[in-house]
């Protein structure tokens, strides 16, 4: 089945440092590809995605490319502040094989220190 | 539009006690579902609707009832809490439609099994 495998946590970074969390996931077929934040006691949010191949997904300075050669959704962030306190998971989706549905990997928790 | 509503917020059960974790979507997606988030362990899905009448199990359905009788309801109830049920559980809906499925995620309701 499908699956998706993250960069173990925790993270700890300073304020302007750079940010990658790996992502790389499993699937039969060809999904669509989300990173989801989670803020300390609420659900998750779309953060960003790529929905086919090379597509490079952004938001509020966040980038991941859609990488079906090396099967990895890699979230990177030029200069973190500590409003990006957080975990991130990284989750597909595949309309055709299973609508509604989606995967996620474990999350990785993100902590920034100023 | 309020989004993706969950009710109660916390919740204490005593082992054997059931109860009826309340999901509510404005939205008009077809797609619901339940996951159960625990530590080090992501999201799991527990339960998903295709559309109105339509249920299926997910990855850890035991222990666990649904229902989806209108498009904007998709209740989870607990037929005999166990400790082992202590989680957060998040209650989501999507579109469903080919070229991304984004979740849209209720704020969650934490429930603590005695």
């Amino acid at each position: 089945g499908d699956s998706v495998t993250q960069m173990e946590g925790p993270v700890t970074l300073s304020e302007e440092a750079f940010l990658t969390i790996n992502c790389t996931y499993t699937a039969t077929g060809y999904p669509s590809l989300f990173w989801y934040v989670q803020y300390p006691g609420e659900g998750l949010q779309l953060l960003l995605k790529a929905t086919k191949a090379d597509d490079k997904g952004s938001n509020k300075g966040f980038e991941a490319t859609y990488r079906k050669e090396t099967t990895s959704f890699h979230l990177e962030k030029g200069s973190v502040q500590v409003s990006d306190s957080a975990v991130y998971f990284c989750a597909l989706s595949d309309y055709n094989t299973n609508a509604g549905k989606s995967t996620f990997g474990d999350g990785t928790t993100l902590t920034v220190k100023p | 539009n309020a989004g993706v509503t969950q009710t109660p917020k916390f919740q204490v059960l005593k082992t054997g006690q059931s109860m009826t974790l309340q999901c509510a979507q404005d939205m008009n997606h077809e797609y619901m579902s339940w996951y159960r988030q625990d530590p080090g362990m992501g999201l799991r899905l527990i339960h998903y609707s295709v559309g109105a009448g339509i249920t299926d199990q997910g990855e850890v359905p035991n222990g666990y009832n649904v229902s989806r009788s209108t498009t904007e309801d998709f209740p989870l109830r607990l037929l005999s809490a166990a400790p082992s049920q202590t989680s957060v559980y998040f209650c989501a809906s999507s579109n469903g439609l080919a070229g991304g499925n984004e979740q849209f995620f209720g704020p969650g309701t934490r429930l603590t099994v005695l």
